[in-house]
């Protein structure tokens, strides 16, 4: 079973440019989310969606943009790329919402020099 | 506030002895996860706590969920080196899981 995948892994960008870090789900999962984990500072939640055509933001969507066209398919995109913005990100997912356990992929780190 | 804070932030002990680390709020939530995290990976689910004075045992790790509903424990019990790894807690609102900035647990051989 594939789960959460992630792609790339890793990746570095300069300042400004632009990159979509990919997520895909193989288990009909309502409910997709992106977090950002820094240092010491747990995970913060960037964006998520309850299904697919829809969206809402997080706690720190600033900078950052969602789609989510299909079920299995929660693209994240960085449009003008800033140090702030260096960090692993994680997706998850999750059949509905409230407690239901979330599944999280295994991240993508990523630097901006 | 949705903040989470959890202690100690780092936990570095012998093989065989017993930890406890705790996640605690200023203010009541409806239900707290906890998750372990080992390097290079995602978080992975432990336990769910919904009601004020639950506890709930996992093998050797046992979770507390405060009568008022605002703080929680995780207690391990001879611990082992695959306990290693990052413990987080989650509180849940609304849509959105806001998490505590966890506790690192290394366990010596």
């Amino acid at each position: 079973n594939a789960g959460v995948t992630q792609t790339p892994k890793f990746r570095i960008l300069k300042i400004g440019q632009s990159m979509t870090l990919q997520c895909a789900q193989d288990m009909n999962h309502n409910y997709m989310y992106w977090y950002r984990q820094d240092p010491g500072m747990g995970l913060k939640l960037i964006y998520y969606s309850v299904g697919a055509g829809i969206t809402d933001k997080g706690e720190v969507p600033n900078g950052y943009n969602v789609s989510r066209s299909t079920t299995e398919d929660f693209p994240l995109r960085l449009e003008l790329a800033a140090p702030s913005q260096t960090s692993v990100y994680f997706c998850a997912s999750s059949w509905t919402g409230g407690n239901q356990p979330q599944h999280f992929g295994d991240g993508t780190r990523l630097s901006i020099l | 506030t949705q903040l989470l804070e959890q202690s100690p932030q780092f936990l570095s002990i012998q093989e065989g002895e017993n930890l406890t680390v705790y996640c605690n709020s200023s203010s009541v939530f409806s239900s707290l996860q906890w998750y372990r995290q080992e390097p290079g990976e995602g978080p992975v689910l432990l336990v769910t706590v919904v009601t004020g004075g639950e506890v709930k045992k996992l093998k050797r790790l046992t979770f507390q969920f405060g009568d008022a509903r605002k703080d929680s424990s995780l207690h391990i019990t001879a611990a082992q080196t695959g306990d290693t790894g990052l413990y987080l807690c989650a509180r849940l609102t609304g849509n959105q899981f806001y998490f505590g900035t966890g506790t690192s647990l290394t366990v010596i051989p």
